[in-house]
């Protein structure tokens, strides 16, 4: 198995752009995951998704933030409109039927400038 | 809100000794604890996990201490090894809620 894949690995893009992160989980998990890690406040849970259904958004800074799955291999974060202040790293996350640990894409380096 | 934390930011060890990574949570309700080790450029990877119920797992190389009474977590990483520079987060699942929350982390630094 590949694995969790994101894309695009890195993506700078300017204040008020939209970004949208892609997210294709390990086949049949169905959990997952959306991670921003940044210096400041480590590792946060921004939304997650069980059978492809949002269980819990509380995590997500702001409306300009939302996710979407639309189906069990394919997942989205976007941003409308961006900030310098999302700057960060985005981990997509999955997790198997039963399963308890979460395995981790390589992550999406956000520079917004 | 309740959060997971760890004691020490940094760790610095020589080669072949002993690394012990400390982490303190607050959650009561926990059931589940894991460690995770990210290297430079790459997501989490799963190290080793325990219940709640139990106070020692040990895997290759590792092993995780829970004490429940002060709410504490460790690791413990046996004749280090440069491949273990990383740094190492602890993370716990809350009673019934199925997400993880993370503590900070801690970076170790494995000298030659």
């Amino acid at each position: 198995d590949a694995g969790v894949i994101q894309s695009p690995r890195h993506e700078v893009t300017e204040m008020g752009q939209e970004v949208t992160l892609r997210c294709k989980p390990i086949s049949g998990h169905d959990y997952l995951f959306w991670y921003r890690q940044t210096m400041m406040r480590g590792l946060e849970l921004l939304i997650y998704f069980n059978n492809n259904v949002p269980i819990d958004d509380s995590g997500m800074p702001e409306d300009r933030f939302s996710a979407k799955m639309p189906n069990a291999s394919f997942s989205t974060l976007k941003i409308q409109p961006s900030e310098p202040r999302d700057s960060a790293v985005y981990f997509c996350a999955s997790r198997r039927p039963g399963g308890t640990e979460a395995f981790f894409g390589q992550g999406t380096r956000l520079t917004v400038v | 809100g309740e959060s997971v934390g760890l004691h020490l930011p940094t760790l610095s060890v020589q080669e072949g000794d002993n690394s012990i990574i400390n982490c303190a949570y607050s959650n009561s309700a926990s059931d589940y604890f894991i460690w995770y080790k990210q290297e430079s450029g790459k997501g989490p990877q799963f190290i080793i996990d325990i219940r709640s119920n139990m106070d020692k797992r040990q895997g290759q190389r590792v092993t995780v201490l829970l004490n429940k009474t002060v709410k504490h977590l460790s690791l413990q990483i046996a004749a280090t090894q440069p491949g273990d520079s990383a740094v190492y987060f602890c993370a716990d699942r809350g009673g019934s809620n199925y997400k993880l929350t993370f503590g900070k982390g801690t970076l170790l630094t494995v000298n030659p």
